[in-house]
């Protein structure tokens, strides 16, 4: 079946310790998209990437990397210099037409110990 | 003042009740618009889109008002099921911009 797969589905980082979060999708969508969502909040865009070895941030980008190698995976990295990374981490994709509906991941909780 | 804003929430309904979630957007070169539901700690899925000229899907009806830039969702004869988040999203650019989110709680 045709999906997206996000990994871990919880995640614990240390202080000052980098964590990658996974993202796997075989539509065969061009465009990928990372999420953030904090409790009663709607979701904010991190950064995204219409194409393969392209990318660009979104309104949160601070503190986060991503990289785009291959079309099916988009992984992110929360850095340290992130300082509040506690949150549900929601990865999509589109076929980056007009009409851009957004397949979801089921996501990820990053908590802080 | 949040791009893409909803109302506040929660709605708490009775079983059988007609509900109407409201939300404006404040970039008018938006192009799409759609509804997404969100259950406790899961991901978002696409309920409809949004169209110019009103589009129903059963028991849903979503409208968009360019003009005022102003996009609604009703919900008529509410069921438990029905009980999510109710997210409006438009377009910037080729980015989904999301809204807050409204809680819907339907009671039997």
């Amino acid at each position: 079946d045709g999906g997206i797969t996000q990994s871990p589905k919880y995640l614990f980082r240390k202080e000052g310790q980098n964590v990658t979060l996974s993202c796997e999708q075989n539509l065969n969508h061009d465009a990928m998209y990372w999420y953030r969502q904090d409790p009663g909040q709607g979701l904010r865009l991190i950064y995204y990437s219409q194409i393969v070895n392209d990318f660009q941030k979104g309104d949160i980008a601070e503190g986060y990397s991503v990289s785009r190698e291959k079309k099916e995976s988009f992984p992110l990295t929360v850095t340290s210099a992130q300082k509040n990374p506690t949150a549900f981490y929601l990865c999509a994709s589109s076929t980056a037409s007009q009409d851009e509906k957004l397949f979801f991941g089921s996501g990820t909780q990053l908590s802080v110990l | 003042r949040k791009e893409v804003e909803q109302d506040p929430g929660p709605f708490n309904v009775p079983e059988g009740a007609t509900v109407a979630f409201n939300c404006t957007y404040s970039n008018s070169a938006s192009q799409s618009f759609f509804w997404y539901r969100q259950d406790c700690r899961k991901e978002p899925k696409l309920l409809m889109s949004v169209y110019s000229s009103g589009n129903e899907d059963g028991r849903f009806t979503a409208q968009l008002n360019r003009a005022s830039q102003y996009i609604s969702l009703l919900i008529r004869d509410s069921k438990l099921s029905d009980s999510a988040t109710y997210l409006c999203v438009a377009t910037r650019g080729g980015k989904l911009i999301f809204g807050q989110g409204t809680e819907l709680s339907v009671k039997p």
